[in-house]
């Protein structure tokens, strides 16, 4: 199966600092990776999507300047949060998929991350 | 704005039942659905992945259906085993073409508490 690791699984970062995520493909390359974000006891919301390469499409609502994406390999990209605040705060989980996105997803493990 | 929806909220049954998880979705539009299961703190693992051109998937104890023109699916869990506990989580994948990319649209989920 495609296996898809997330680095790190938990983060505590004082506010204002940022923060580094990074999601990799191991067995596959993948044109497309997605980036979620998941309060506690609700579904995943699409943060942005990535494509090698190409700078990322936000979903509405997002910032972009706050949330930096770089998908400068067909096996990692990452997801930088900038100047943390405790409301940043969340499980962020990235996914991957081989082609264009329409194929299946295979999930990370997800970071928590928690801003104090 | 394609919206989906997971009944029931939370299920609690006892070992052994047979049992049935619903999604549906407003928009019939969809080139797949996905079918995933998260454990606490933890990514998601895929479960089923069912093309718009196919009625069901099954994957050993695991079946789920998919009827798009009324927007539905279901997963069926056969004899269901404590390991089974865990959130369900049903997602469609939106048409080809655009910017979409293939994003997932997900449900709020089925919290599923198998008891000895």
């Amino acid at each position: 199966g495609a296996v898809v690791s997330q680095h790190p699984s938990r983060v505590i970062c004082k506010s204002g600092t940022s923060v580094k995520i990074e999601c990799r493909s191991l067995d596959f390359q993948a044109t497309t990776m997605f980036w979620y974000r998941q309060f506690p006891k609700q579904s995943l919301m699409l943060m942005a999507t990535s494509n090698e390469g190409s700078k990322a499409t936000y979903e509405q609502g997002v910032e972009k300047d706050k949330f930096l994406i770089n998908h400068a390999s067909l096996t990692l990209s990452t997801l930088t949060v900038t100047s943390a605040h405790p409301e940043d705060s969340s499980f962020y989980i990235c996914s991957a998929a081989r082609t264009g996105g329409y194929t299946e997803a295979f999930f990370g493990q997800g970071t928590r991350l928690t801003v104090v | 704005k394609q919206e989906v929806t997971q009944i029931p909220a939370a299920l609690s049954v006892p070992e052994g039942e047979n049992l049935v998880l619903n999604c549906s979705f407003t928009d019939s539009a969809i080139y797949n659905l996905q079918w995933f299961r998260q454990d606490p703190g933890k990514g998601l693992t895929s479960l089923l992945l069912i093309q718009s051109s196919q009625r069901e998937q099954t994957s050993g104890r695991l079946n789920a259906s998919l009827d798009k023109s009324s927007g539905r699916s279901t997963l069926y869990i056969a004899a269901s085993q404590p390991g089974d506990s865990a959130t369900y989580l049903c997602a469609v994948r939106v048409g080809a073409g655009g910017t979409s990319y293939g994003k997932l649209t997900f449900g709020q989920g089925t919290i599923l508490t198998v008891h000895p």
